[in-house]
């Protein structure tokens, strides 16, 4: 089955850029969505289909997808943005398709 | 305004049924698939099965199949989940989800939990 790859924990300062990779066999052929959990609520789509964003995401959330990496791009982080954020593909090619990242806890320092 | 709400989450002992419902509410549910997703004490989001709007294809994770059926009513724009054979890896807290394009998520539940135990 297909395995998305995602580092435990990213840490950065506000005002900073957060960048939390994923990664995946030739992920950048496979649409990637991006789920932001804070603790005691459901997870939030963040960033879909490598890049688009729902109403109501800042513009600070981008998303890219290329080769074997996908990368959600958090710029000037706020102390709000500490979360854990998942990555999640649909991969067609499988009988069971829905597939998460392992989850990435982002510090605000 | 769009909402999901799951029932039913329960403590039951390993081998026995459970069966969760997820209401939908402010959106044509007919015509968007379906997901549960669930995730354990302290741990990650683990995708459990899926079914197609029309109720025609379903999908399962290899660790569920064979023991849940996800099936939905669209008459009464309700999403279940039966569970049998019920085991203590099964534990979590169960969200229903819509999606979108390629199976984005863009609408979540709150969750039931469900603890199987002795």
């Amino acid at each position: 089955s297909y395995v998305l790859t995602q580092p435990p924990s990213v840490s950065v300062a506000p005002g900073q850029t957060a960048r939390i990779t994923c990664g995946g066999n030739n992920i950048g052929s496979k649409s990637v969505h991006w789920y932001q959990q804070k603790p005691g609520q459901a997870p939030v789509l963040v960033v879909y289909d490598d890049s688009d964003r729902p109403s109501g995401i800042p513009e600070r959330f981008s998303g890219s997808n290329s080769g074997n990496t996908a990368t959600l791009t958090i710029s000037r982080v706020e102390a709000g943005d500490e979360a854990d954020y998942y990555c999640e593909v649909w991969d067609t090619s499988s009988d069971h398709p829905g597939v998460f990242g392992g989850g990435t806890k982002l510090t605000v320092l | 305004q769009v909402q999901l709400v799951e029932s039913g989450g329960d403590v039951v002992q390993p081998g026995r049924s459970l069966r969760l419902s997820c209401a939908a509410s402010g959106f044509t549910f007919s015509s968007h698939g379906m997901h549960w997703v669930r995730q354990a004490p302290g741990k990650g989001l683990d995708w459990v099965a899926c079914i197609w709007y029309d109720g025609t294809k379903t999908y399962y994770a290899d660790s569920v199949k064979g023991r849940f059926a996800i099936s939905r009513d669209n008459s009464k724009n309700t999403l279940y989940l039966q569970m049998n054979s019920l085991r203590a890896e099964d534990t979590g807290l169960y969200y229903c989800a819509r999606s979108i394009s390629s199976a984005a998520y863009d609408v979540w539940g709150q969750g039931t939990m469900v603890t199987v135990s002795s």
